[in-house]
């Protein structure tokens, strides 16, 4: 089975400071990588994709295949940052793919 | 109504009962997926339907029955449901294709068994 390993449940920061996600991933052929958010009271969306290689909202994912691992990083935190952040690898099976999530590491930035 | 929406967004019912969860989207997708969300486990895939074809059925209790009328619909029929079901059920859909596209996910229905 797959599977993705967050180790922060909980990450607090101040408010500029630097912040980083971790993300570890099993390994089995060549996932596609996905960093997904869930603000307070909104549904849950993506933020971010391996592939796409886009910076958003300031934050960017590198993928470190000796590793296997997929950290989530922004340089300066936002008090808009606070949410609760999931990493998904996304495999390919039975002509779809699916999304694995990690379990989740609730960011919460300091004022 | 625009992009993913679920009903009921709460439920309660009593481990005889028999109710079910609505998703609707309106997307234009051809894939849609039910995920299970409890406060202990990560977020857990529980089915996929492509096209209308269920294609994926991850080792879900059969007191869970899905349905898929068509690509903008799908339904978890549920009976005899246990307290630990209680939980977050959320709907997703995406546009299938040779690549992984973004799955857009709606706002959840929170089941509570009693």
């Amino acid at each position: 089975a797959q599977r993705v390993t967050q180790p922060e449940k909980l990450l607090s920061v101040f408010k500029g400071a630097p912040v980083e996600l971790k993300c570890n991933y099993s390994y089995s052929g060549s996932p596609e990588l996905f960093w997904y958010v869930q603000y307070s009271r909104q549904r849950l969306q993506l933020l971010l994709r391996h592939i796409s290689r886009e910076s958003i909202k300031g934050f960017t994912a590198d993928l470190n295949k000796g590793e296997t691992s997929f950290h989530l990083k922004k340089p300066f935190a936002q008090e808009e940052d606070s949410a609760l952040y999931y990493c998904a690898p996304a495999y390919s099976g039975a002509g779809s793919y699916q999304l694995t999530f990690g379990k989740g590491t609730k960011l919460s930035v300091i004022p | 109504e625009t992009g993913v929406t679920q009903t009921p967004r709460h439920l309660v019912m009593g481990m005889t009962n028999k109710k079910s969860l609505k998703c609707e989207q309106h997307l234009g997708h051809n894939a849609m997926y039910w995920y299970k969300q409890s406060a202990k486990k990560p977020l857990e895939l529980m089915f996929v339907y492509n096209f209308k074809e269920q294609t994926e059925n991850n080792s879900v209790p059969s007191r869970f029955s899905p349905e898929c009328p068509n690509s903008s619909h799908l339904f978890l029929h549920l009976h005899t449901l246990q307290p630990e079901d209680s939980a977050l059920y959320l709907c997703a859909s995406s546009q299938e294709g040779v690549t992984y596209n973004e799955q857009f996910f709606g706002p959840g229905t929170r089941l509570t068994v009693l």
